[in-house]
C-alpha cells in the first residue's frame, strides 16, 4: 500500500527564516509526486510535479527536491503570504494512479 | 483558461436528506474525480470518472455516488446524509487518457454543513 508522511505536521518561521517540509513516500515505483498548497477554506493550489529522483523545481521563494525515498520542499525567505497547509502526494505506476495525498504541513510565517 | 469550477460553494443539510454538488472540469481534461477533505481525516479519495465511466473507486459507502455526462461535467450524490458527511467536497480534473501521470487540479470545493 502506498503511503505518504509529511513531517513536521505544523511549523511556525519568522519571516525571512528559510525552512523545509519534508515529504517521505513509500510507493512500488514512482510515476509523479506532486506538491500543493491549500489556503483555509480552498482546494489545493498545484505547486510542482517532479518525476524522477535528483529533479528539482522552482518557482519564486519554494524550490522542491525529490529522492528515491523524499521530497523537500524549501522555503527561502518566506514571507507571511506563504502562510498555508502544503500537501504532498505520490502516484504509483501500474494500479489505479490516483494519487495518494499526506496529511499535509501547516505553515504559519509571522511578519 | 478557466479553472474548475464547483457549485455550490456551500450549503447546509439536515440529516436524512440528499445533497448533490456539481464539478465542470478544465476545458478538454475528461477525467474528474472527487475527494472528500474532513480535518480529521485529511483528503480521502470518492471515486474518479472517464468518459462517463467510474474507472476508480474509493472506500466510501454507497450512500456516495457520482456520474459524469458526455461535456465531462460530474456530479456526486450523498443521500441520507449524516452529520459525519460534513466536510469540503473537492473536483478535481486531469487531462489523462490512461490516468497515467498527469497532474490533477483542483476547485475551490464545495462546503457542506449536515445539521
Amino acid at each position: 500500500e502506498d503511503q505518504v508522511t509529511q513531517s513536521p505536521e505544523a511549523l511556525r518561521l519568522q519571516e525571512g527564516e528559510s525552512s523545509s517540509l519534508n515529504c517521505s513516500y513509500t510507493v512500488s515505483g514512482l510515476r509523479g509526486l506532486f506538491w500543493y498548497r491549500q489556503d483555509p477554506g480552498k482546494g489545493p493550489e498545484f505547486l510542482f510535479t517532479l518525476y524522477s529522483a535528483g529533479e528539482e523545481k522552482e518557482k519564486e521563494r519554494l524550490k522542491a527536491t525529490l529522492t528515491k525515498k523524499e521530497s523537500f520542499l524549501h522555503i527561502t525567505a518566506p514571507k507571511p503570504e506563504d502562510s498555508a497547509t502544503y500537501l504532498c502526494a505520490v502516484q504509483a505506476k501500474g494500479g489505479s494512479y490516483i494519487p495518494t495525498f499526506g496529511r499535509g504541513t501547516s505553515l504559519i510565517v509571522h511578519p | 483558461k478557466a479553472g474548475v469550477t464547483q457549485t455550490p460553494r456551500y450549503l447546509i443539510k439536515t440529516r436524512g436528506q440528499q445533497v448533490t454538488l456539481s464539478c465542470s472540469p478544465i476545458s478538454g481534461h475528461r477525467s474528474v474525480s472527487w475527494y472528500q477533505q474532513t480535518p480529521g481525516q485529511g483528503l480521502q479519495f470518492l471515486f474518479e470518472y472517464f468518459s462517463e465511466t467510474q474507472r476508480n473507486k474509493g472506500n466510501f459507502p454507497g450512500r456516495f455516488s457520482g456520474r459524469q455526462f458526455s461535456n465531462s461535467r460530474s456530479e456526486m450524490n450523498v443521500s441520507t446524509l449524516e452529520l459525519g458527511d460534513s466536510a469540503l467536497y473537492l473536483c478535481a480534473s486531469s487531462s489523462s487518457t490512461s490516468g497515467a501521470g498527469n497532474t490533477i487540479y483542483f476547485g475551490e470545493g464545495s462546503w457542506l454543513t449536515v445539521v
